[in-house]
């Protein structure tokens, strides 16, 4: 069975205090790893997709990276406005014509002015 | 500008009652998804759909249904509310087998 786990569940950062978010997965056959942001009250938006060990991903303040075992979603200088919650979800696996992706928890970042 | 609607964004019912939440898109999409999303969850699969007359069951799909007539709608229905199911409920679509989700806005389904 796939398994996808985010950490930390909540992070509290002060602007500008750059850090990072870990999504781990076990999946046999990767066929992409998602990055999605989601404010409250909101659907979840599309960030990033990596699909393979080494890629890389920039927009803005924010950086993916993905190896065999597990994506970072760096987050440099951060802003009040980046508050929210990061969802990883991975996808592996062909399901009757598909591929199904399959969410990690999120991690909730509060950033502080 | 292409779009995917979710209606209502809140609804409020009792135990036993059947509900449908709607879901429309305009991306011509082929693949459709309904998640629910409970603190301490995520995000959880309840039900698909690759195409018209096509649906699949996801991993939490027991006490719902859906169908697919047409392209743009797959509608969510509860047969018979529970209290466990109230929950805050995602559509999402996808134009390729591999691509990313475009989710709606969410409905807020309270069962009391």
């Amino acid at each position: 069975e796939d398994q996808v786990t985010q950490s930390p569940e909540a992070l509290r950062l002060q602007e500008g205090e750059s850090s990072s978010l870990n999504c781990s997965y076990t999946v046999s056959g990767l066929r992409g790893l998602f990055w999605y942001r989601q404010d409250p009250g909101k659907g979840p938006e599309f960030l990033f997709t990596l699909y393979s060990a080494g890629e890389e991903k920039e927009k803005e303040r924010l950086k993916a990276t993905l190896t065999k075992k597990e994506s970072f979603l760096h987050i440099t200088a951060p802003k009040p406005e980046d508050s929210a919650t990061y969802l990883c979800a991975v996808q592996a696996g062909f399901t009757g014509g598909s591929y199904i992706p399959t969410f990690g928890r999120g991690t909730s970042l509060i950033v502080h002015p | 500008d292409a779009e995917i609607t979710q209606s209502p964004r809140h609804k409020i019912t009792e135990t036993g009652r059947q509900v449908t939440l709607a879901c429309h898109q305009t991306w011509n999409h082929n693949n459709m998804f309904w998640y629910r999303q409970d603190l301490g969850h995520g995000l959880r699969l309840i039900h698909y759909s690759y195409g018209v007359q096509d649906t699949n069951k996801g991993e939490v799909s027991d006490g719902y249904s859906v169908s697919r007539s047409n392209t743009e709608d797959l509608p969510l229905t509860l047969e018979s509310a529970a209290s466990s199911q109230t929950s805050v409920y995602f559509c999402a679509s996808r134009g390729t087998n591999t691509g990313e989700l475009f989710f709606g806005e969410g409905s807020r389904l309270t069962v009391l």
